[in-house]
């Protein structure tokens, strides 16, 4: 089946830190990975995707790479904001547009 | 941001009472999908459009119905609302195609009493 395990939180960093949430799938065939950010009060935006095995993707100074050996989708950052305070979902796509999320990893960064 | 509007935002009802909820989409996509979101769930998916009339069930679809009458709207009915519905509903839209992203709605609160 179709699951995903992320990194339990909550998350709690200095401004500047060094961010890593961790995420590994299980999937059939050969999914598309995403990373979605969700603020208070609102929906899901997402972050950045990877559609094929070694892709990174990149966006507003995060990144992940689609490590399909290790079956893992890792969100890092080198540095983040108070502004980057929110939940994080990691999610896999399969062939029918189907998203699977993980439960979410909450990121308090304090000043 | 895409355009997806979730109505009503907030609602407060009765157990066995029925509630439909609207999600309307200026987009034109093909897939339209309702989510819940409860904590340590993450979000998980009802049911699913992938097309006018067409249908299928997610992973949470018990208690839950849905229709797609026309390609913007898409509206989640609770035919008898029940406590365990108690949950932020989103409503999320995409694309045709592998690796096509989801985007979401800003949800609904529904607090059933």
């Amino acid at each position: 089946g179709n699951s995903v395990t992320q990194m339990e939180g909550p998350v709690t960093l200095s401004e500047e830190a060094f961010l890593t949430i961790n995420c590994t799938y299980t999937a059939t065939g050969y999914p598309s990975l995403f990373w979605y950010v969700q603020y208070p009060g609102e929906g899901l935006q997402l972050l950045l995707k990877a559609t094929k095995a070694d892709d990174k993707g990149s966006n507003k100074g995060f990144e992940a790479t689609y490590r399909k050996e290790t079956t893992s989708f890792h969100l890092e950052k080198g540095s983040v904001q108070v502004s980057d305070s929110a939940v994080y979902f990691c999610a896999l796509q399969t062939g029918a547009n189907n998203l699977f999320f993980g439960t979410g990893t909450r990121l308090t960064v304090i000043p | 941001d895409a355009g997806i509007t979730q109505s009503p935002r907030h609602k407060v009802t009765e157990t066995g009472t029925p509630v439909t909820l609207r999600c309307h989409q200026t987009e034109n996509h093909r897939y339209m999908y309702w989510y819940r979101q409860d904590p340590g769930h993450g979000l998980r998916l009802i049911h699913y459009s992938y097309g006018v009339k067409d249908t299928d069930k997610g992973e949470v679809s018990d208690g839950y119905s849905v229709s797609r009458s026309k390609t913007e709207d898409f509206l989640l009915t609770l035919e008898s609302a029940t406590s365990s519905q108690t949950s932020v509903y989103f409503c999320a839209i995409s694309g045709t195609g592998q690796g096509q992203p989801q985007h979401f709605g800003d949800g609904t609160r529904l607090s059933i009493l």
